[in-house]
Formats: structure tokens, C-alpha cells, sequence
């Protein structure tokens, strides 16, 4: 998986709870990403990063929030979980967001009762 | 709205077999055309990318053909290998909306021995 890792690799969380996952690379590469994956979608967007404490949010932003204090590591975080956020996460890194290829982590699957 | 449709949803062939999976695109302009293959449990793994202007591109067993004329792709498998087994997702790339990248839902493949 190309130097990425995501933790905790399996979460079981209750409704309102804040939830963070995190993703560290060893690939040193600008760009981080935020995906998640439910059946009948493709992998969705949540939020980017293009450097440290440089992010901005994908297509379904709401209800998470990101940070990046260091370039190896990106932070995911779920204010207050909902059922709608059951989902598997996966982060991705790249040299550039235009032409490279993106590099996918393991996977994080959250379920949220 | 654009959109990524793949062909077909899912396939089973025999081991040694060699079979093609498609993808139609409505995305105008377009940036590039990828292929992933994402093995169960886990995140997607890059086989190819195609700018507009290539038409064909092959990484081992695995050729991916673009007419961006037609707007469509395609991706063939030779010689299939029970590993092969995974779901494979065409991605495009929308130059018209800051490269957002458009994911197809996939196509769930089953080599059987």
C-alpha cells in the first residue's frame, strides 16, 4: 500500500460521538486525500490537502473536518457521528493532483450505530 | 451532470480466458482516464492513466483503450489469473471543474478455476 497507513483499521462507535481517523505516509508527497466508499456510489471526496495546514473541503464535506500538522500525517474527523457516516474510509496521497497517480491506503471501516 | 457508467456490473469467466470491461463517459473536457483495480478489504491500486490524446496504454496483462471521440474506454484482460478477481473502476478526470476526479461504480470480476 505504497508507504500509507490508516488507524484504526475497524471502528464500532455510538451516534453523536466524535470519531478521528488518521493516515500516515513515508512517501513524503504534497497532496493527501480523504475518500469514502458505500455501496451503489463511487469513492466519494471529502476533503484535501495540498500541504501542511493547507486543505479544502471535497464534495461531501459535511460533518467532517481535517487537519495537517505534519506532512506525513492527515487527519479525518467526524464532530458528532451519524449513521450516515457508516462507511469505509480510505486515504490517498500523491505527488500532484493533476496527472500522477493516486496512492491508496488500506481502508478504515466505521460503523456507527 | 457527468458521469462515469461501466459494463459490464459484474463478470465470472474461466481461468486462461481473456475478456473486456467498459466505460462510457459524459465528462467534457476531460483531463485523463484511469483504470483502478481494488481487490476486496482493500484500496484501489492504479493500472493504468490515459491522457486524451493516447489511445492505448498497457501495463502486463492489462490494456486500456481510449477513444475520446466516442467517449468511451476499455480494459482487457489477457489471459485472466484468479488473482485477477477484483473490482475495477474507471476514473476521469474533469478539466472543466478543477480536475475533480469522477468515479465509475466498477466492474466486480470473478476468475474461477
Amino acid at each position: 500500500d505504497a508507504g500509507i497507513t490508516q488507524s484504526p483499521r475497524h471502528k464500532v462507535t455510538e451516534t453523536g460521538t466524535p470519531v478521528t481517523l488518521r493516515c500516515h505516509q513515508t512517501e513524503n508527497h504534497r497532496y493527501m486525500y480523504w475518500y469514502r466508499q458505500d455501496p451503489g456510489h463511487g469513492l466519494r471526496l471529502i476533503h484535501y490537502s495540498y500541504g501542511v495546514k493547507d486543505t479544502d473541503k471535497g464534495e461531501v464535506s459535511d460533518g467532517y473536518s481535517v487537519s495537517r500538522s505534519k506532512t506525513e500525517d492527515f487527519l479525518l474527523t467526524l464532530e458528532s457521528a451519524t449513521s450516515s457516516q457508516t462507511s469505509v474510509y480510505f486515504c490517498a496521497i500523491s505527488e500532484s493532483p493533476v496527472t500522477e497517480t493516486q496512492y491508496f491506503g488500506p481502508g478504515t471501516r466505521l460503523l456507527v450505530l | 451532470k457527468n458521469q462515469v457508467e461501466q459494463s459490464p456490473q459484474s463478470l465470472i469467466i474461466l481461468e486462461g480466458k481473456n475478456c473486456t470491461l467498459q466505460c462510457n463517459y459524459t465528462v467534457s473536457p476531460f483531463s485523463n482516464l484511469r483504470w483502478y483495480k481494488q481487490d476486496t478489504g482493500r484500496g484501489p491500486v492504479s493500472l493504468t492513466i490515459m491522457t486524451f490524446s493516447e489511445n492505448t496504454k498497457s501495463n502486463g496483462r492489462y490494456t486500456a483503450t481510449l477513444d475520446a471521440d466516442t467517449k468511451q474506454s476499455s480494459l482487457h484482460i489477457t489471459a485472466s489469473q484468479l488473482s485477477d478477481s477484483a473490482s475495477y473502476i474507471c476514473v476521469v478526470s474533469d478539466a472543466g471543474n478543477n480536475r475533480k476526479l469522477i468515479w465509475g461504480l466498477g466492474t466486480s470480476l470473478a476468475v474461477n478455476p
